[in-house]
This record gives C-alpha cells, structure tokens and sequence, in this order.
C-alpha cells in the first residue's frame, strides 16, 4: 500500500525559503523507474507542478520556477525534500507530493503522470 | 512551454448525462496525457493515462480519446459521485502541464 505524507510549516513570512518533506511508504525510490513529484494548488485555482526527482537521481523542473526551486532525496531513504526560495503571498497554496511509476510503454523518457498523492499541505506567505 | 488549454470552465449536467471535456496542446504531446478528478479538500485522483488507458479501480463509464492534439474525458452516464473538478496534465519528456480545469455541477 502505497502512502506519501507532506510536512513542514504552515506559515512562512516573504522572502523566506519554504523546506518540505515529503514521507513515503510502500514503495522505493530505488526501484527502477519510480519517481516522486511535488504539485501545489493556489486556493480556488489549479494544479500546477513544480517538481519531480526520478530514482536514479535524474531531476526535472518547472521552467517557470526552476530558479528557485530544489528537489532531492532526504537523508531518510523514504524521504523526499523539495526547497522553494525567496517566498511571495502568491505562492500561498497546498502542496503535494505525489509517486510516478509509469508503467510500460505508457510514459516517454522522463514523463510522469501521479497514481498516489499525498493529503496536501496548506502554506500561507505572509509577513 | 507546452501550454494545456481546458474546456469548458464549467460544465452544469444532471445523473444520467452523458458529458465531454477536452483539452488541446500547444504542440504535439503525442498520447501522453492523464486526466484527474478532484472533490473539494482531497487530493487529485488520477482517471486516465496515455490518452485513453484507465486507471485501474476506475469505474468504465469514463473513457479518454484523442484527435491530434485534442485529448477529450468523456464520462457516459453521470453518476452523483462524479460532480467534482478534472485537470488534463500532459507529460511530454521531462515537463508537466495541467490544464485549468473543469468543474462538473448539478444542473
């Protein structure tokens, strides 16, 4: 059974730099072809991914917000960290984190759709 | 940037319809995108991937086809579980794109 759990603070003040951790179980991120991406949701409006780190370290990011954002695997093996730099009130959303396994012949090289999600955690930008 | 263009916003049907939403890509994705269903307060649940292959657990009367570059999430018979959001996501090499969504109502 597969379960992914965000965590970290629900209020950061602007300019600061936002750590996430996303747990995860049921699954190893050293398993070929298994990947975990973050995805947040502005309140009201819609998804928009942002990062996905694959297990063989290979990483990929959001074009608009790559200069800001860090993704990498935690120091615990079912841990990934996503770190999000010079935070504004627009980036107020909930985040989630979520598993990639693209079965065969259903993703091209570094593709990835999301069969499992976490709950999503609610992080508001202001000073 | 691939850019996934959603419609309609909103669609209103009653149980028993039979609705389509579709999105279209700014280029060519070939079969690679999935669509999603999201009830307020939950996570997204994933409904279809490449184009037209469902998910498993999913129930058969959602189905997805393409034309090209339009991707179209036909649900055949409205049951009152299925009023929620869907997002098309398309994930052509190493990028991700969702679509705006639509909100399916009660007519």
């Amino acid at each position: 059974q597969i379960t992914l759990k965000e965590s970290g603070p629900t209020l950061v003040k602007p300019t600061q730099t936002l750590t996430l951790t996303c747990s995860f179980s049921g699954f190893s991120l050293s398993a070929g072809g298994v990947g975990v991406g973050w995805i947040r949701q502005p309140p009201g409006k819609a998804l928009e991914w942002l990062a996905v780190i694959y297990w063989n370290d290979d990483k990929s990011y959001s074009p608009s917000l790559k200069n800001r954002l860090t993704i990498t695997k935690g120091t615990s093996e079912n841990q990934v960290v996503l770190t999000m730099t010079n935070m504004d009130p627009v980036d107020t959303a909930t985040y989630y984190c979520a598993h990639r396994l693209c079965r065969i012949a259903t993703c091209p090289p570094g593709g990835f759709y999301f069969d499992f999600w976490g709950q999503g955690t609610l992080v508001t930008v202001s000073s | 940037d691939i850019q996934m263009t959603q419609s309609p916003s909103t669609l209103s049907a009653s149980v028993g319809d039979r609705v389509t939403i579709t999105c279209r890509a700014s280029q060519s994705i070939s079969s690679w995108l999935a669509w999603y269903q999201q009830k307020p307060g939950k996570a997204p649940k994933l409904l279809i991937y490449k184009a037209s292959s469902l998910e498993s657990g999913v129930p058969s009367r959602f189905s997805g086809s393409e034309s090209g570059t339009e991707f179209t999430l036909t649900i055949s018979s409205l049951q009152p579980d299925d009023f929620a959001t869907y997002y098309c996501q398309q994930y052509n090499a190493y990028s991700g794109t969702f679509g705006q969504g639509t909100k399916l109502e009660i007519k």
